[in-house]
């Protein structure tokens, strides 16, 4: 069971957009619509972000979305803001686990 | 308010056996499937074990299967996690987390998460 595939870090400057790419197969992130992403600062638990592909829990800016094309699943970071730096994990579903991607830095210049 | 509590995690020799808990409030527990996730030092997030919320659906990850054995005690509104013959690479700190939808035999993903419990897996 490997890990789905992410960028080790993207970068943005305050104000831009930044996506992070989530790529696994048609086992996982293609083949069914059960893609959430987490945001984990540094020594704090994980917070789900976004789930089934597309939709935001309650109390999540709406500046962060979700999308997925094919077995790629995207989380794009509009208008970037200093607390927005942390780490990002995608998670999906496989038929019978859980997979999660091997997480992205995301730096706030 | 949603309350996910871990204890249990500490120094263990290889070989050896551990039993992590997650003390879980604010909420119906039965209701929710539960999962167990870890994270080594400095490294990405891992899906260890989910169970149902009637306990009577678990399922884990292909490394620790026939090791580790999830459970839960509804009368103590509790999830337990059973680690034994510890290897090196389960040194990770435990979080369990909690479903988000109601009812589901297996959870895809985790709207509640506990601080966390640290296992070292050391000689």
């Amino acid at each position: 069971q490997s890990a789905l595939t992410q960028p080790r870090s993207v970068s943005g400057s305050p104000g831009q957009s930044v996506t992070i790419s989530c790529t696994g197969t048609s086992s996982d992130v293609g083949g069914y619509n059960y893609v959430s992403w987490y945001q984990q600062h540094p020594g704090k638990a994980p917070k789900l972000m976004i789930y089934d592909v597309t939709r935001r829990p309650s109390g999540v800016p709406d500046r962060f979305s979700g999308s997925k094309s094919g077995n790629t699943a995207s989380l794009t970071i509009s208008g970037l803001q200093a607390e927005d730096e942390a780490d990002y994990y995608c998670c999906s579903f496989t038929g019978s686990t859980n997979m999660f991607g091997g997480g992205t830095k995301l730096t706030v210049l | 308010e949603v309350q996910l509590v871990e204890s249990g995690g500490g120094l263990v020799q290889p070989g050896g056996s551990l039993r992590l808990s997650c003390a879980a409030s604010g909420f119906t527990f039965n209701n929710y499937a539960m999962t167990w996730v870890r994270q080594a030092p400095g490294k990405g997030l891992e899906w260890v074990s989910s169970t149902s919320g009637s306990g009577d659906s678990t399922y884990y990850t292909d490394s620790v299967r026939g090791r580790f054995t999830m459970s839960r005690d509804k009368s103590k509104n509790t999830l337990y996690l059973q680690m034994n013959s510890l290897r090196d690479e389960d040194t990770a700190t435990y979080y369990c987390a909690k479903d988000l939808r109601a009812q589901q035999v297996f959870p895809v993903c985790f709207d509640y998460w506990g601080q966390g419990t640290l296992v070292t897996v050391s000689s």
